[in-house]
């Protein structure tokens, strides 16, 4: 099973509202993503966790923030967002990624999100 | 630094046309390449992968081998179906790094 959910699928907020979204794994991967993608865009990547801890933050700013309570599960809080952050959220999990591994990283199917 | 470049689309096909998407990248030491594919609405899928020099990955009739000497990667597939309309992306993981490093993706469109 390479399945990585998402939930919801579609999110509209305003932008005084407080969401968050939703990933979950059952691989067993200690390594999990948060990635944000413009229409024709590449994904961009905004945070990891390894082992439920915070190892890589891309300068987002705070109007995001992750969380990993265990190590199938992994929010995004989101509060006070703006319009330009209206795009497709993406989750992934990999192994952790030791030095001469390859280990792939597997997508969730998204979260749509459109701020008002 | 570590990146990705592909051919730009839209790359367009008639049915059971030969595909390649170019892709090369500059990294350093030895990274693990991907190709990623993705269908409208939805999230990346990988399609395949290969982790050292001269290996080829292979995945529903798609192939890329890893090219050391011309730092490339290119995907072919011998005969497309219209159901192959996606975008491509090519991506490269360095050792001991998680971070993907993306090309800019190539949309394929193939019709009937």
């Amino acid at each position: 099973d390479t399945e990585v959910t998402q939930t919801p699928k579609h999110l509209v907020m305003g932008m005084t509202n407080k969401k968050s979204l939703k990933c979950e794994q059952h691989m067993g991967h200690r390594a999990m993503y948060w990635y944000k993608q413009k229409a024709k865009k590449p994904p961009e990547l905004m945070f990891v966790y390894s082992y439920e801890k915070l190892s890589i933050n891309e300068s987002v700013p705070s109007r995001f923030s992750p969380e990993c309570p265990n190590s199938s599960l992994l929010n995004l809080h989101l509060h006070a967002l703006q319009p330009e952050d209206s795009a497709l959220y993406l989750c992934a999990s990999s192994h952790p990624g030791l030095a001469g591994s390859s280990y792939e990283q597997y997508f969730g199917p998204g979260t749509r999100l459109t701020v008002t | 630094g570590n990146s990705v470049t592909q051919m730009e689309g839209p790359v367009t096909l008639s049915e059971e046309a030969f595909l390649t998407i170019n892709c090369t990248y500059t990294a350093t030491g030895y990274p693990s390449l991907f190709w990623y594919v993705q269908y409208p609405g939805e999230g990346l899928q990988l399609l395949l992968k290969a982790t050292k020099a001269d290996d080829k990955g292979s995945n529903k009739g798609f192939e890329a081998t890893y090219r050391k000497e011309t730092t490339s990667f290119h995907l072919e597939k011998g005969s497309v179906q219209v159901s192959d309309s996606a975008v491509y992306f090519c991506a490269l993981r360095n050792t001991g790094f998680q971070k993907l490093v993306f090309g800019t993706g190539t949309r394929l469109l193939v019709s009937p």
